[in-house]
């Protein structure tokens, strides 16, 4: 196992495009989360998964954005109508489900949005 | 809720030297988990360490403990022996013990290690 996955790294886009992120989380982990991480904070909660269960959504997640996970293994997420706002890391990460999050998650790599 | 700050933007420390990174942390939860994360440039986010508050003993991994001051909602990072690959951004979290278990994450202290 290769860890947590995310594709792409990097997204250029136009403002007003869609884009579509995709994170393939380590196999065994039922649960999975989005953060968002902008330049000089700290990442902050989007969304939470368990299994294909969208279970937490934050109020940072408008209407513009949507996150599934079929069946319970890979996740993406989408975010319509693009904004010069939406710039920033999306990271994903997961955790076991019989050790749970709080022996820490393991995160991927991360895709940098930049909206031009 | 939960808020965590880090109060430090930046810090440096020489090569072989000892360095602490401060946080404080509110919450209105009797239980809850502490965690320092590692973020290298570029690369992805790490786990360095973790504290059950609960527990009054102060975690310890290899040349990186905490200490854990749980009256004073304090959690501060000392790295002991510093080499440069702990050059990073550098993350306190805390989390609740039950539900989603999300992280509410501090902005940061960015750790320069000097040669």
């Amino acid at each position: 196992d290769t860890g947590v996955s995310q594709n792409p790294r990097h997204k250029i886009t136009k403002r007003g495009q869609n884009v579509t992120f995709r994170c393939d989380p380590i196999s065994e982990h039922n649960r999975l989360y989005w953060y968002r991480q902008t330049l000089g904070q700290g990442p902050e909660f989007l969304t939470y998964f368990q299994n294909e269960a969208q279970l937490e959504k934050s109020r940072l997640l408008s209407d513009r954005f949507s996150a599934e996970r079929p069946k319970g293994s890979f996740s993406t997420l989408e975010i319509q109508r693009t904004e010069q706002g939406d710039s920033a890391m999306y990271l994903c990460a997961s955790s076991p489900r019989d050790r749970g999050a709080n022996y820490g998650y393991t995160f991927g790599s991360g895709t940098r949005l930049t909206v031009v | 809720a939960q808020t965590v700050t880090q109060s430090q933007p930046e810090m440096s420390v020489q090569e072989a030297e000892t360095v602490t990174l401060s946080c404080t942390y509110d919450t209105s939860e009797n239980n809850y988990y502490l965690f320092w994360y590692k973020q290298p440039p570029s690369r992805q986010m790490i786990l360095v360490i973790r504290q059950e508050a609960y527990k009054q003993q102060n975690a310890t991994e290899n040349r990186f403990s905490v200490n854990f001051q749980k009256a004073a909602k304090s959690f501060s990072l000392k790295i002991s022996d510093s080499q440069l690959g702990d050059t990073a951004m550098y993350f306190c979290a805390s989390t609740t013990t039950s539900g989603t278990y999300k992280y509410i994450f501090g902005t940061g202290t960015r750790l320069k290690v000097l040669a």
